[in-house]
Order: structure tokens, then sequence, then C-alpha cells
């Protein structure tokens, strides 16, 4: 089954634990996005790839670093987690970004920082 | 200002009514648009790319107007499942961004 599965589902963690969430599409898709949803505020994007070693910075970077060492993974590392990061994430791929492409989205990380 | 905004809504709609809303953007070079739908905190899944022309799939219509910087879905003969928040998404001028709106939410009763 075509999807992307992210990892945890929920998390709690406390102020500065190394933390990584991932995300894998099994897909072949080149293109992936990391976002967070905060009420009354939608989805911003944290980063993004275009493929293999490109990734990009979206609307909120700060405190968040990505890799993309392989296609089908794109993991989200908060290195010192800090609790205006408590948030819904969601990872998304498509196939490439171009016009109306469509996003595949994960089941989401429910993230708490204490 | 963000660059895609919504009503928040809730609109309430009775079953086998009509419901349309708008979603405005402000960047003039957005070309792509779209419209997702969200169940309560699940992932966004496509609703409806928005073509120039509009584009019409089953109940659901959506609407471009370039001149004023609005999409809009239109929900005809709504179902109690038709309930959801609807995500409205534009292209950014740089590859790879893109901007969602904060959602409209519907509750369709019986």
């Amino acid at each position: 089954e075509a999807q992307v599965t992210q990892n945890p589902r929920y998390l709690i963690t406390v102020t500065g634990k190394k933390l990584t969430v991932t995300c894998s599409q099994n897909m072949n898709h080149e293109y992936m996005s990391w976002y967070r949803q905060d009420p009354g505020l939608g989805l911003r994007q944290i980063y993004y790839s275009m493929n293999v070693e490109v990734t990009d910075k979206g609307d909120v970077p700060e405190g968040y670093k990505v890799s993309r060492k392989e296609k089908r993974n794109f993991p989200l590392i908060l290195e010192s987690p800090s609790p205006n990061q408590t948030s819904l994430y969601f990872c998304a791929s498509s196939f490439h970004r171009t016009t109306n492409e469509k996003l595949f989205f994960g089941s989401g990380t429910q993230l708490s920082v204490l | 200002r963000k660059e895609v905004e919504q009503d928040p809504g809730p609109f309430n709609v009775p079953e086998g009514a009509t419901v349309a809303f708008n979603c405005t953007y402000s960047n003039s070079a957005s070309q792509s648009f779209f419209w997702y739908r969200q169940d309560c905190r699940k992932e966004p899944k496509l609703l409806m790319s928005v073509y120039s022309s509009g584009n019409e799939d089953g109940r659901f219509t959506a609407q471009l107007n370039r001149a004023s910087q609005y999409i809009s879905l239109l929900i005809r003969d709504s179902k109690l499942s038709d309930s959801a928040t609807y995500l409205c998404v534009a292209d950014s001028d740089s590859w790879g961004k893109f901007q969602f709106g904060a959602g409209t939410q519907v509750v369709v009763t019986p």
C-alpha cells in the first residue's frame, strides 16, 4: 500500500532532550516536506527536500534539522526541544514539486515538550 | 499578514443544503491552488486542485479568481460526511514551498 509513515504517533518529552521523528514513503517520491500545525495558524512548512541531499528551509525552520540521505526517508530532528515546539507535525511527499502535484501526508505526530 | 487567509467558520449547514466559502491569497505569483480536507487532527487529504477555468468534482466546485486573488469552494447537497475542515493551499514563488490557510470548518447537521 502506497503510504507515508511517521513515527512515533505521540511523543512526550522534556526540554532539551534531543529527539527524532521519522518519516518514510514507499512511493519513490522525490519531494518531501515537514509541517507543523498549531490552532489558528494552519500548517506551516518547516523544511522541504526536492531530492536526495537537497534540503531547504520553509517558513519556520528555527530549532529543527532535517536530512535526506535516502530518497524514502526524511527525518525531522529537534536537537534541543523547547515548549514552543509542542505541536502536531505532518510529513508529506509528492512525486515532484510541480504544478498540481498531490501531496500525500503521514498520519501525524503529536509532540508535547514539557 | 498571512499569505493565505480563510474564514475559520464554523459554517453550520443543514443536510442537503449548499455551502460556499472563499480563501484569499496575497502572493500574485502563486500558480497552483488546492483544496484539502482535514478531519479532526488527522492528515489532510487532497479534495481537488483548482484550475484557472474552474473545476467540478461531483458535488464540489472550485473556482479561481485571479483578479481578486481568491479561490472558492462550493459544496452542493451537503452530506453529514462533509463535516470537516477545508484547507486552502497556494504555492509560493519559491519552488517547493506551499502556503496553507488555517482552514474553514464546515459542520453539516441533520
